[in-house]
C-alpha cells in the first residue's frame, strides 16, 4: 500500500507571498492532520480534517489554513508568508475515529523557505 | 496547556546495549501514546503504540506505560548504529473527536560502534 505523499518536497518563497501544500493520504484513510516542525519549537500541530471537515485547530493565526476533498485529499495554505513560516509541513493521515486507528502515518513533508 | 517531557539528550550508548527513553504527560485523560523515530532530514516514523498499562514488544522494541505515574517509556533492546536518530513521544489529546498529537521534543539517540 502506498504511503502519504506530498507536494512538492521544497518551496522558496518571499515575504508576503502566499503558498498551497497538498497531501495525499493512505488508501482508505479518512484523517488528515497537519504539523509544522522547526527547531525551536518542534512539532506543532495545525489542523486536523476529517471527511471533509476541520475538527480541530491548533493556535496558529488565521493566515493558515486548509480543506479536504471528497477523496481525502487534503490541501493547506499559507497566506502572506513571513520568515518565521519557514518551516517542515508534515502531513499525517489515519484510518478513522477509533481510539486504536489513531495511529498517524507522516508523508516526507515539505520544506519551505520563505526569503 | 498539555504538556509532553522528554530529556533532549544526547542519550549516548554502546552498540548492543539497552537503550531508555522516557516521557511524561500531564493529561491524567490522556489515552493513546506513540513512539515515533525520525532520521535527520526525514519525516518521524512511527514505531510503536500503546493505549494499556504494562508493556507491549515488538521486535527489539518494548513499549511502556505507567497512566498512575504518567509515564510512557521505550526500551531498544541490541542498539545498533542505524537506531542512531531521535525518539519523539506523542500522546493523542483525545477529547471527543479530535486526531491531534501533542510531540515531546524529542530524545537524541547516539549508538556508538
Amino acid at each position: 500500500k502506498a504511503g502519504v505523499t506530498q507536494t512538492p518536497r521544497y518551496l522558496i518563497k518571499t515575504r508576503g507571498q502566499q503558498v498551497t501544500l497538498s497531501c495525499s493520504p493512505i488508501s482508505g484513510h479518512r484523517s488528515v492532520s497537519w504539523y509544522q516542525q522547526t527547531p525551536g519549537q518542534g512539532l506543532q500541530f495545525l489542523f486536523e480534517y476529517f471527511s471533509e471537515t476541520q475538527r480541530n485547530k491548533g493556535n496558529f493565526p488565521g493566515r493558515f489554513s486548509g480543506r479536504q476533498f471528497s477523496n481525502s485529499r487534503s490541501e493547506m495554505n499559507v497566506s502572506t508568508l513571513e520568515l518565521g513560516d519557514s518551516a517542515l509541513y508534515l502531513c499525517a493521515s489515519s484510518l478513522a475515529a477509533r481510539e486504536a486507528s489513531y495511529e498517524q502515518y507522516f508523508g516526507p513533508g515539505t520544506r519551505l523557505t520563505v526569503t | 496547556q498539555k504538556e509532553v517531557e522528554q530529556n533532549s539528550g544526547p542519550l549516548s550508548v554502546p552498540e548492543g546495549a539497552i537503550a531508555s527513553l522516557n516521557c511524561t504527560y500531564s493529561d491524567r485523560g490522556s489515552q493513546s501514546f506513540f513512539w515515533y523515530r525520525q532520521y535527520s532530514g526525514k519525516s518521524p516514523e512511527l514505531i510503536m503504540s500503546i493505549y494499556s498499562n504494562g508493556d507491549k514488544e515488538d521486535g527489539r522494541f518494548t513499549a511502556q506505560l505507567n497512566k498512575a505515574s504518567q509515564y510512557v517509556s521505550l526500551l531498544i533492546r541490541d542498539s545498533q548504529p542505524s537506531d542512531s536518530a531521535t525518539y519523539l513521544c506523542a500522546v493523542n489529546d483525545y477529547g471527543g473527536a479530535t486526531n491531534k498529537l501533542i510531540f515531546g521534543t524529542g530524545t537524541l539517540l547516539a549508538v556508538q560502534p
